[in-house]
Parts: C-alpha cells; structure tokens; sequence
C-alpha cells in the first residue's frame, strides 16, 4: 500500500504569508494526488486534482505542483479564511490513501 | 451541481451494525464513483472503500474486510454503507464523497460506539 506523509504536521503563519505544505508518497504516483481543505466540523473541500488542477470556484491563491513522488501545496498570500487542516490524498492504486493532515493555525 | 445527503445521527453499543445513507441529486448514482471515508474525533481521514469503475467492482480497505459493505440502490440514487461488529474505535463522523472526481461530500454522519 502506498503511504503518504506530509510536513509539517502543524505550523503557525499570518495573513498574508506565502506558505507551502509538501507531501510525500512512499511510491510513486505521477500526477494521482488531490489536496483538500478541511474546516473544523465541516467535511473537506476539494482543492486540486491532478496535482496541479485547480478545482473550480477555489481562489487561485491555491496551487499546486509535483509529481512522482513529492508535491506541494503553496498558498500565495494567506487569507483568514486559510486557515484550517489541509490533506492530501493519492489515488494512483487501491488502497486509497490520505496524509495525516497539516494543520495551519494563525500566528 | 451534485449534492449529496446522509442520513442522521446513531448511537449503537459494541456488536451491533450501523448502515449509512448517501442521498444523490444532481447526478446519477451510476454517473458517479462513491467512496467512504471516516475521521475519528480529532484524527485524520481514512479511507474505508469504494468504487472503481475500472474494474467495475467495490474495493474495500483491508482494515474493513470482512465488516463492511457498501451498496447502491439505482433506483433512489443512494448510497449504503454498513459497518458490523461496532467496536468503541469505530466512534467516528462517516462521509460519503466522490473525492477526486467531482469533489463532493457529504454533510457527514456521526456514529457513536458505547455501551
């Protein structure tokens, strides 16, 4: 089964930062990664396809890149509204399988 | 636009089963693949299982085996998701979701595991 780890697990950022969220896969997936945005009691919204796809109505503020094994999520400039846990998710083979989730907390 | 609408709440007490709801509108079922997807109380994602139209068939993660199943009913365009042999660990907010493809969720179902 492929796993899938991201870093960090947890960080603090302000409004208006940039920041990147890496994931990584034990195998590799060519461009079979989702990334989704998770609010606290609400269920999680897709993101990005394809690695790199932006799904439609998300902020290009969103994007991202990667493939193979290594794939990151960048935030352009952080907005209040970012702030929340953030998975990514491969689905190149059965198992499918997320990351243990990012938490991104305001500074 | 796809919505997507589970059933409510439960409250089950170790042994028993619980099935899940997964309401289609916007689409047909049989236009969508429909995965589960769990999260314990303060944890991540796990996947539980799922349809892989490639095949054609369900995949079920291993962790389920033997313990779920997962059904469509064509004719309403619902979903199903039954979990047996309820144990406290199986405490969690259930999803169904199109993940990937589509991107829906649904609202979630919490399901509660005590005796």
């Amino acid at each position: 089964a492929i796993r899938m780890t991201q870093s960090p697990s947890s960080f603090s950022a302000s409004t208006g930062d940039r920041v990147t969220i890496t994931c990584r896969a034990s195998q590799g997936i060519s461009s079979y990664l989702a990334w989704y945005q998770q609010k606290p009691g609400k269920a999680p919204k897709l993101l990005i396809y394809a690695a790199s796809t932006l799904q439609s109505g998300v902020p290009s503020r969103f994007s991202g890149s990667g493939s193979g094994t290594d794939f990151t999520l960048t935030i352009s400039c952080l907005q209040s509204e970012d702030f929340a846990t953030y998975y990514c998710q491969q689905y190149y083979s059965y198992p499918l399988a997320f990351g243990q989730g990012t938490r991104l907390e305001i500074k | 636009q796809v919505q997507l609408v589970q059933s409510g709440a439960e409250v089950k007490k170790p042994g028993a089963s619980v099935k899940v709801s997964c309401k289609v509108s916007g689409y047909t079922l049989t236009e969508l693949s429909m995965h589960w997807v769990r999260q314990a109380p303060g944890k991540g994602l796990e996947w539980m299982g799922g349809f892989d139209p490639e095949d054609g068939e369900t995949i079920y993660a291993q962790k389920f085996q033997g313990r779920v199943t997962m059904t469509e009913d064509t004719s309403t365009d619902t979903a199903y998701m039954e979990l047996s042999s309820l144990r406290s660990e199986d405490t969690a907010v259930y999803y169904c979701a199109t993940l990937w493809n589509k991107g829906n969720w649904g609202q979630g179902t919490l399901v509660t595991v005590s005796s």
